[in-house]
C-alpha cells in the first residue's frame, strides 16, 4: 500500500537558517504529492503541492520538487523565520481517490 | 465562501460510551473525509463519504460509523469508546474531482476517553 516516510524531529534552527525536511514516498501509480502545516491546537492547513513527476510547489517561501526517479519530496525554504515553527506532514494521494496517506511529522522550533 | 467547521472543539467521554463528531463541509464541496490523529503522529484515514454514500475506508473496525446528510455535512460515531480512541479527529472536505484535488481541513475535535 501507499506510504511516507519523512525524517524525524525535532528540528531545532535559528533564524535565518536554511531548512530541509526529507520526504520519500511510496506508491502505485502517479500520486498527488502535498506538504500541510500544523500549528499548535489547529487543524491541517495546505502549504504546497505538486500533482506530476518534475512539479514544484511553492509558497510562503517554501518549495518542494517532485522527483519520481527518487520518489521524494523534500521541503525546502531558504530563510525561516520563528513563526515557520510547527509540525510539517508531508501527504500523498493515490490515484483513484481522494484519501490521503500521511507521514508521521517533523515538528521544527525556530529560534531567535 | 465559508471554511470547514467541526463541532465540539473538545470532548472528553468515559470508556465503553458512545460519540458523535460533526463536520460542516466548504462550501461547494461535496466530498468529507475523516481521520484520526493520535498525540505524535499523522492524521491516519478513517471513511471518506461522496453524496451520502461511503466512499473508501481505511483499517478501523466497524465501531467507527459515519453519515453524509444531502447538504454534505457529515457525522463521525464511535461505539463503545476505548482508550485508544483518545486523539484529535480531524474532517476534511473536497470535490471529487481529479482537477481539483486540494482537501480543506477543519480544527479538528479534540476526544479524550478516560
Amino acid at each position: 500500500g501507499d506510504s511516507v516516510t519523512q525524517m524525524e524531529g525535532p528540528v531545532t534552527l535559528s533564524e535565518e537558517a536554511f531548512l530541509t525536511i526529507n520526504c520519500t514516498y511510496t506508491a502505485t501509480g502517479y500520486p498527488s504529492l502535498f506538504w500541510y502545516v500544523q500549528y499548535p491546537g489547529e487543524g491541517l492547513q495546505l502549504l504546497l503541492k505538486a500533482t506530476k513527476a518534475d512539479d514544484k510547489g511553492s509558497n510562503k517561501g517554501f518549495e518542494a520538487t517532485y522527483r519520481k526517479e527518487t520518489t521524494s519530496f523534500h521541503l525546502e525554504k531558504g530563510s525561516v523565520q520563528v513563526s515557520d515553527s510547527a509540525v510539517y506532514f508531508c501527504a500523498l494521494r493515490g490515484g483513484g481517490g481522494n484519501k490521503l496517506t500521511f507521514g508521521t511529522g517533523t515538528q521544527l522550533k525556530v529560534e531567535l | 465562501e465559508t471554511g470547514v467547521t467541526q463541532s465540539p472543539t473538545h470532548l472528553i467521554k468515559t470508556r465503553g460510551q458512545q460519540v458523535t463528531l460533526r463536520c460542516s463541509s466548504q462550501s461547494g464541496h461535496n466530498t468529507v473525509s475523516w481521520y484520526q490523529q493520535a498525540l505524535g503522529q499523522g492524521p491516519q484515514f478513517i471513511f471518506q463519504y461522496y453524496r451520502e454514500e461511503e466512499n473508501g475506508r481505511g483499517n478501523f473496525p466497524p465501531r467507527f460509523s459515519g453519515l453524509q446528510f444531502p447538504n454534505y455535512s457529515s457525522e463521525l460515531n464511535v461505539n463503545a469508546l476505548e482508550l485508544d480512541d483518545s486523539a484529535l479527529y480531524l474532517c476534511a472536505s473536497s470535490g471529487l474531482d481529479r482537477l481539483n484535488t486540494e482537501a480543506f481541513f477543519g480544527q479538528g475535535t479534540r476526544l479524550t476517553v478516560v
